[in-house]
């Protein structure tokens, strides 16, 4: 079975400052694809980004970027010029691209706040 | 409609007592999966549709919990004499069934269940 560890349960960060939010997975398969979500108090989980496995190249979306070490198992979210509606809860989840498994596996999630 | 919807957004109801959540998904999307978010056990995957279909229950937590689908739009999870550890939210998410980085999930704004 898969796992995903998010090892910071808090992050902060000050305004227009940038900040990396680390996850890690363990898998033995050779493809998958790889997401972070955001989750702010309004509880509804928001797509930020995502990586398909076999593609080496780092997804990119404005202001987030990721760093997809595949050897290593690491997907970590760079976001930049931080603004205050980025404070929230974010989730790295993963996804089999084998067979009929459809569901998201999460990690526990990183708190960030963002500071004026 | 233009995103996933869940009614109702919050529910509060007596242990023992039997409860439907329902999940309108994105028009035009086949998949739906319901997930339960917890303090303790963080995101969890509940039930997996394919049209009306389920192919994947794995992660129902017992058999007071059930789900269907009509239609192949909306889904209602069911969930028959309450016990307090089933206080959570209960998050629905809908995609596109093609293979690949398209089948994406997008989430609703969950609904939260308190049992007392």
């Amino acid at each position: 079975a898969q796992t995903v560890t998010q090892s910071q349960p808090e992050m902060s960060v000050q305004e227009a400052e940038t900040v990396t939010l680390s996850c890690t997975y363990d898998t033995s398969e050779s493809d998958y694809y790889l997401f972070w979500y955001k989750q702010p108090p309004s509880r509804q989980m928001i797509l930020v980004i995502r990586q398909e496995a076999y593609k080496q190249q780092n997804a990119t979306e404005n202001r987030f970027s990721v760093n997809f070490q595949k050897a290593a198992k690491s997907f970590s979210l760079k976001i930049s010029d931080s603004q205050l509606g980025d404070a929230a809860m974010y989730f790295c989840a993963y996804r089999s691209a084998f067979g009929s498994a459809r569901q998201l596996t999460f990690g526990s999630g990183t708190q960030l706040t963002v500071l004026p | 409609g233009a995103g996933v919807s869940q009614s109702p957004s919050n529910k509060v109801t007596e242990k023992g007592k039997d409860v439907e959540l329902r999940c309108d998904p994105i028009s035009g999307h086949t998949a739906l999966y319901w997930y339960r978010q917890s303090l303790g056990q963080g995101l969890e995957f509940l039930i997996y549709f394919q049209g009306n279909s389920a192919p994947d229950k794995s992660g129902l937590p017992s058999d007071r919990f059930s789900a269907e689908r009509t239609g192949g739009s909306v889904s209602t999870l069911t969930i028959q004499r309450t016990q307090q550890e089933d206080s959570a939210v209960y998050l629905c998410a809908s995609s596109l069934v093609s293979g690949g980085i398209k089948e994406t999930q997008y989430f609703g704004p969950g609904t939260r269940l308190l049992v007392l």
